[in-house]
């Protein structure tokens, strides 16, 4: 099965950018979606597609993608998008599997 | 609303069985295919099993194939996880999640609605 590989951790001065990456061999077949998970809460759903939002996520929110490799910016980020975040993506070895990657600690300075 | 409750969590043996339930509202339960994801304590999202729509077909990740089962009864609107042969590791909060799918040059896949997870520890 395929494996997705994101940085354990980064930090953003608050109102500054930040990329989280994800890497992964299904990411050449298949577009990730990104999870926003809060200590003691369920994730939600922040990207997904192309680089889609559902309705209530903020624009600073996007995704994009290239290669092997996924990427989450939050644009002029706040203290509330302090959080971890996950990819996922369905597997490229024909199981019909889904996969999470290992997770990105956003710190909000 | 479009909400996801789950329940049927607690403390069990090493060995033995539960069974998880997941209530769907505000939407047809038939209409989508659904998942079940676990998150262990202090670790990440580990995702476990989808079913179809129509509960014809359902796929596991390897660390619980042959001894979980996932499935649903539309009749209900509700979503259930089989577990038999429980290990330590199996300790988790679980979260059903409803599965979707997008195209645009390919097919996206992605999981829209999420319950808030009940707590499964298996300890003797």
């Amino acid at each position: 099965s395929s494996e997705l590989t994101q940085d354990p951790a980064v930090s953003v001065a608050l109102g500054q950018t930040v990329r989280i990456t994800c890497q992964g061999d299904s990411l050449r077949s298949y577009y990730a979606s990104w999870y926003q998970q809060k200590p003691g809460q369920a994730p939600i759903l922040v990207i997904y597609g192309k680089d889609n939002r559902p309705s209530g996520i903020p624009d600073r929110f996007s995704g994009s993608s290239s290669g092997n490799t996924a990427s989450l910016t939050i644009t002029g980020a706040q203290a509330e998008d302090e959080a971890d975040y996950y990819c996922n993506s369905r597997d490229s070895d024909g199981s019909q599997n889904y996969v999470f990657g290992t997770g990105t600690k956003v710190t909000v300075l | 609303q479009v909400h996801l409750v789950e329940s049927g969590g607690g403390v069990v043996q090493p060995g033995r069985s539960l069974r998880l339930s997941c209530a769907a509202s505000g939407f047809t339960l038939s209409h989508y295919g659904m998942h079940w994801v676990r998150q262990a304590p202090g670790k990440g999202l580990e995702w476990v099993a989808i079913v179809s729509f129509d509960g014809r077909n359902n796929y596991y990740a390897e660390s619980v194939k042959g001894r979980f089962t996932i499935s649903r009864d539309n009749s209900k609107n509700t979503l259930y996880l089989q577990m038999n042969s429980l290990r330590t590791e199996d300790t988790a909060i679980y979260y059903c999640a409803r599965d979707r799918v997008g195209s645009s040059w390919n097919f996206y896949y992605y999981m829209d609605v999420w319950g808030k997870g009940t707590t499964v520890i298996v300890s003797s």
